[in-house]
């Protein structure tokens, strides 16, 4: 069945230390990808997209993500993280080809920044 | 400024009743969707439109409503046969069904607690 999955539910970093969160969707064919990340009790804002070409995307607020076919995956980083950036990320998918609003969303994780 | 309203915030329901969700949008969308969030599910899709007095049944649709009878309005109902609806709703759109280069764009929510 196709499925998105984020294996890490919660994460804890420190302020100023590296990210990467993980994603990995098993679709016959290349989907288009997103990553959006949501505050509590809010709505998802995206911080990017792959559709195509360069497979390093860059984001909204310092994020960055790698497509990698040979893997299925999607992981999301940023190289310093700021207090600010806790929140619960969400990868989601789209199979290609078909709507690009129609999403399939993983679980989510949940970040903690610590001082 | 141009994005999606979705009101109320807050929604208390009483065991047996009907309640609806509105979702306005001043994008000139096409497209636009209902999501469920649980905590550690993601988000599911309940309904979609993909054009204006047309809507597709999503993933959960059993126990919801929705009309499309206006581009910028996508309401939702959530009927007595929702055995679980306390969630967070999401509303969602998109420029069209199936343009290129485009994402889902998404209100507030709005948390559903039934009583």
């Amino acid at each position: 069945a196709q499925s998105v999955t984020q294996p890490d539910i919660h994460i804890t970093v420190s302020e100023g230390a590296s990210l990467e969160l993980r994603c990995n969707y098993s679709y016959g064919a290349t989907p288009y990808l997103f990553w959006y990340v949501q505050s509590p009790g809010q709505g998802l804002q995206l911080l990017l997209k792959y559709f195509s070409g360069d497979t390093l995307v860059q984001g909204i607020k310092g994020f960055e993500a790698e497509f990698k076919r040979s893997q299925s995956s999607f992981n999301l980083r940023k190289p310093s993280v700021h207090w600010s950036d806790a929140a619960e990320y969400f990868c989601a998918v789209v199979p290609g080809g078909t709507s690009y609003g129609k999403l399939t969303f993983g679980q989510g994780t949940i970040l903690t920044v610590h001082p | 400024d141009g994005g999606i309203t979705q009101s109320p915030k807050y929604l208390f329901r009483k065991e047996g009743q009907n309640v609806t969700l509105s979702c306005e949008q001043n994008l000139n969308h096409d497209a636009m969707y209902w999501y469920r969030q649980d905590p550690g599910q993601g988000l599911r899709l309940i309904y979609y439109s993909q054009i204006v007095n047309d809507f597709q049944k999503g993933d959960i649709a059993e126990g919801y409503s929705v009309s499309r009878e206006k581009k910028e309005s996508f309401p939702l109902t959530v009927t007595s046969a929702q055995k679980n609806p306390t969630a967070f709703y999401l509303c969602a759109s998109s420029i069209t069904w199936t343009a290129s280069n485009t994402e889902a764009f998404f209100g507030q929510g709005t948390r559903l607690t039934v009583v």
